[in-house]
């Protein structure tokens, strides 16, 4: 079995701060890490994934998420927001399953 | 590729109609998901086909939802009858079996019943 805990179900963070957005995992198996983005009104997007080999991931718009064996963690970081990053973040594993489960979600609000 | 296409975007119905969500996903992905996603329970998937056969439907709510997948280029979500508790926003989403650790997502539809 497999299981995705978002701590935050809201993070209001001003323009140009940095943000972390938390997930914690677990599973009994080895795992696949992602995360998505939402944008008002539209589908997930695939961030980045952790698939194996390098614990820090880059993924686009600027975000970075870290692997954290040890502590079950794949927590999303950004150094410095604008404020198209408003949306929400969805962490999601994979393990021995062909379905990822997915967290509940984080709305992240950028405020100017 | 236009990506998943979903339709209707929108859907209000009354209590009690029928509801038909449609999805096309990625040409030559073999997988497709439908998703629910409400505020109360976060995204919930429903059913997956592999090859246009189902797979598991294990996370349909109950006997008033269905999903078909007639061909690999089109799949169906029904609700017959519908009732206000399935309002939410529904995606579908699709991946390839040579890609297996991303799946595309659709826009979704937001349905109300009322």
């Amino acid at each position: 079995a497999q299981s995705v805990t978002q701590l935050d179900s809201q993070v209001p963070v001003f323009e140009e701060a940095p943000v972390e957005l938390r997930c914690n995992y677990s599973s009994s198996v080895s795992v696949y890490l992602f995360w998505y983005v939402q944008y008002p009104n539209q589908g997930l997007q695939l961030l980045l994934k952790y698939l194996s080999g390098s614990t820090l991931v880059k993924g686009i718009n600027g975000f970075e998420a870290e692997f954290n064996k040890s502590q079950t963690s794949f927590h999303l970081r950004k150094p410095s927001v604008h404020i198209s990053d408003t949306a929400e973040y969805f962490c999601a594993v994979k393990g021995g399953s062909y379905i990822p489960t997915f967290g509940r979600g984080t709305s992240l609000i950028v405020h100017p | 590729d236009a990506g998943v296409i979903q339709s209707p975007r929108h859907e209000v119905t009354e209590m009690g109609q029928e509801v038909t969500l449609r999805c096309k996903p990625i040409s030559g992905h073999d997988y497709l998901f439908w998703y629910r996603q409400t505020m109360m329970r976060g995204l919930e998937l429903l059913i997956y086909f592999n090859n246009n056969v189902p797979i598991d439907d294990s996370g349909m709510p109950e006997d008033r939802f269905s999903a078909k997948m007639p061909n690999a280029s089109f799949s169906t979500l029904k609700i017959q009858p519908s009732e206000p508790r399935d309002s939410a926003v529904y995606f579908c989403a699709s991946r390839s079996e040579d890609s297996p650790q991303e799946a595309f997502f659709g826009q979704g539809t937001r349905l109300t019943v009322v």
